[in-house]
């Protein structure tokens, strides 16, 4: 079945600064990439998303990158802002499984302001 | 429109007990998975519901077994808790099934077995 590994684990920056988390897949199949962020005591909630056909998608502060060659994806934070600070978790997703997601192991980010 | 409900919010159950956990989808939505957070193994797919049937289902014991309704609300069981049951379980609700669905999830049910 498919693995997501994700890194880091934690992530401290400086408010402004950029955060870049990183995923690596290994089923070739997946073709559906969403990110999640989770703040204390909530359920995650979709951020961004990229599908196998896109190389990279952006919404304001937010972009993900995907290389399927390769493949891994990454979501990269500009501008950075202490509300920015949650867990966030990479997954993938193959269609052919329905709507299962399997998930990497979240980043801990923290923004120092 | 209203977000993924699920109910309770909080459960306390004793080893060996049975529990019930509730997923009401956003309106529109057919497709129902549920997931099981925890420190040590993080989020693991536990099964999905699409139109009242299962669509797929994880690595889990027969002990945890779900349904869905006609209005597309999903109720989930565990029977003979163990500590291990743990966790918080969290439900997703999609507009359908297959190939890049968005999965939005609601807050989940913090379940602690004592």
């Amino acid at each position: 079945g498919e693995n997501v590994e994700q890194h880091p684990s934690t992530l401290s920056v400086q408010e402004g600064d950029s955060a870049v988390i990183k995923c690596t897949y290994s089923d070739s199949a997946s073709n559906y990439f969403p990110w999640y962020k989770q703040e204390l005591g909530k359920g995650p909630q979709l951020i961004i998303d990229i599908r196998s056909n896109v190389g990279e998608k952006k919404d304001q502060r937010i972009a993900v990158t995907l290389n399927k060659t390769a493949k891994h994806f990454s979501l990269h934070i500009t501008e950075t802002q202490p509300e920015d600070s949650a867990v966030y978790f990479c997954a993938a997703s193959d269609g052919a499984a329905g709507n299962k997601l399997t998930f990497g192991g979240g980043t801990r980010v923290l923004v120092k302001p | 429109k209203a977000g993924v409900t699920q109910t309770p919010r909080y459960l306390i159950k004793t080893r060996g007990q049975q529990v019930t956990l509730s997923c009401s989808p956003i309106s529109g939505h057919r497709s129902v998975s549920w997931y099981q957070q925890t420190p040590g193994q993080g989020l693991q797919f536990l099964f999905e519901y699409f139109s009242e049937t299962q669509r797929n289902k994880g690595n889990f014991p027969g002990r945890f077994s779900g349904r869905q309704f006609s209005n597309s609300r999903s109720e989930m069981n565990v029977s003979t808790l163990e500590l291990g049951d743990s966790a918080l379980y969290l439900c997703a609700s999609s507009y359908r099934t297959g190939p890049d669905t968005e999965a939005f999830f609601g807050q989940g049910t913090r379940l602690t077995v004592v």
